[in-house]
């Protein structure tokens, strides 16, 4: 039972480089999340999918791009990657229609912007 | 705008009760989460509440107060592996999460 999983685990990036994410579930989850973590701060949501084949804006979506092809995947890429996008990245995924629908964490990648 | 205000850092002993609380604002309520996440991974999920009063499970324990915007997480018998952060987060009207910035619960023996 994998869960979520993310790559890569940590990665050292130079500006200007493209850059993307990997994310992948197993639970059969409609819903699923980007989310940025930096210190001192709550967890910001950049972009999400409530189902395969739509996607939506969160709280800091500038500089990242997502799509949605199927159930599983949710990529999240970096077209030009700045130093400000130095941050602990999750992703994170959810049923809908349940009682609780919590949202389940894969383990982040950690990436630094030079 | 949206808010949630929790302790930036607390300190307790092993064997003893610690509260850790949270208020927030936001725009609509649909549920209040707890997460606990250790130094380096990621957060897993706590308790959830979305009526007042108390939530029991194990040692540990959530409280609500909706008309207060008001939440507390209550750990008793508190153990050296409970050191982590405690992150309280609202399902807002959009039903998008809104996350306080955690609380660094520091147990010493």
């Amino acid at each position: 039972i994998a869960g979520i999983t993310q790559a890569p685990t940590s990665q050292i990036l130079a500006a200007g480089r493209r850059m993307t994410l990997r994310c992948t579930q197993d639970m059969r989850h409609n819903a699923m999340y980007w989310y940025r973590q930096d210190l001192g701060l709550g967890l910001r949501l950049i972009h999400y999918s409530n189902t395969a084949g739509t996607t939506g804006k969160g709280e800091v979506p500038d500089g990242y791009s997502v799509s949605r092809a199927n159930t599983d995947d949710f990529p999240l890429t970096l077209a030009s990657a700045v130093p400000s996008q130095t941050s602990v990245y999750f992703c994170a995924s959810s049923a809908v229609g349940g009682s609780y629908n919590e949202q389940f964490f894969g383990p982040g990648t950690r990436l630094t912007v030079l | 705008g949206q808010n949630i205000d929790q302790p930036t850092e607390m300190t307790a002993t092993e064997g003893a009760i610690v509260q850790i609380n949270c208020t927030y604002q936001t725009s609509g309520f649909n549920g209040l989460f707890w997460y606990q996440q250790h130094a380096g991974e990621a957060p897993t999920f706590l308790s959830y509440n979305v009526l007042d009063g108390l939530e029991e499970k194990g040692r540990f324990s959530s409280f609500l107060s909706r008309s207060k915007g008001y939440s507390y997480l209550l750990l008793k018998e508190l153990q050296m592996k409970d050191s982590a952060s405690y992150l309280c987060a609202v399902r807002d009207s959009n039903y998008q999460l809104i996350w306080g910035a955690g609380t660094k619960l520091i147990i010493k023996p």
